[in-house]
C-alpha cells in the first residue's frame, strides 16, 4: 500500500515563528488532506489539497502532485497551534485515506 | 464543514465484554463511513470500511468476527467491540465522506480492565 512519511516529526517553536511541515507520499493519490488533532482527539479538517496552493488565514498548503509531496505552512504561530498535524492521502478507486506519520507541533510563548 | 458524531466518548468496560459504539453523519448522508484506531503518540490506522447496505471491507490483519461492523442506515454506523480485552483499548474514531473531504468524529477511548 502507499506509504506516507511526514517531517520533522517534532517541532518546538516559540509564539509568532513561522514553520513548513511536510508530507511525502510513494504512490499517486487524487485525494490529500491535511489535518490538526487537537489534545482532545479531535481531528480538524485544514485542507483538501489533492494539488495546487490554498490559504486559510496563517495556514497555507501546497501540493506537488507530481513530485509526490505536499507543504503545509503555519505563520505567526500561536499556542492554540499546538497538536498534532496528519497529512491523509488516498489514490486509486478507492475512498479510503491512509494517514502519515504525523507532526508533533509545540508552541511555547 | 459536514459534522459527524460519536457515541460514547469514553467508556469503561471488563474484559470479556462486548462493546458497541455509535457514529452518526449529522447534516449529510454517508453510503460509506471509514472506522480507524489509533494507539497513544502514533497515527491513525484503517481498520475497515463500512458500506450502507452491505458488508464492511476489513483491512488486513482485522478481525472481522472482534469488530462487528453495521452501517443500517444513511446516518448511522456501529462498530461492536466483541469480547474485548485489554489489549483492546485504543481510541477508536469513525469518519464519513462529504463530497470530497473525509470528516472525522470526536473519538470513542475504550478503556477494557
Amino acid at each position: 500500500g502507499i506509504q506516507v512519511e511526514q517531517s520533522p516529526p517534532d517541532l518546538i517553536l516559540q509564539e509568532g515563528a513561522n514553520s513548513t511541515l511536510r508530507c511525502n507520499f510513494s504512490d499517486s493519490v487524487n485525494n490529500l488532506q491535511w489535518f490538526h488533532q487537537n489534545p482532545w482527539g479531535q481531528l480538524i479538517n485544514l485542507f483538501y489539497i489533492p494539488s495546487g496552493t490554498k490559504q486559510n488565514g496563517r495556514l497555507s498548503a501546497t501540493t506537488v502532485a507530481t513530485e509526490r509531496y505536499s507543504l503545509l505552512y503555519i505563520s505567526s504561530s500561536q499556542t492554540t497551534d499546538s497538536g498534532v498535524y496528519f497529512c491523509a492521502v488516498g489514490g486509486g478507486g478507492g475512498n479510503k485515506l491512509t494517514f502519515g506519520t504525523g507532526t508533533q507541533l509545540k508552541v511555547e510563548l | 464543514g459536514a459534522v459527524v458524531s460519536q457515541h460514547p466518548s469514553r467508556v469503561i468496560c471488563k474484559s470479556g465484554t462486548s462493546v458497541k459504539i455509535e457514529c452518526r453523519s449529522l447534516d449529510f448522508q454517508a453510503t460509506t463511513m471509514f472506522w480507524y484506531r489509533q494507539f497513544p503518540k502514533q497515527s491513525l490506522m484503517l481498520m475497515a470500511t463500512s458500506n450502507e447496505g452491505s458488508k464492511a471491507t476489513y483491512e488486513q490483519g482485522v478481525e472481522k468476527d472482534k469488530f462487528l461492523i453495521n452501517h443500517a442506515s444513511l446516518t448511522l454506523s456501529t462498530l461492536t467491540v466483541t469480547s474485548a480485552h485489554p489489549e483492546d483499548s485504543s481510541f477508536y474514531i469513525c469518519s464519513a465522506r462529504e463530497q470530497t473531504e473525509l470528516y472525522f468524529g470526536p473519538g470513542t477511548r475504550l478503556t477494557v480492565t
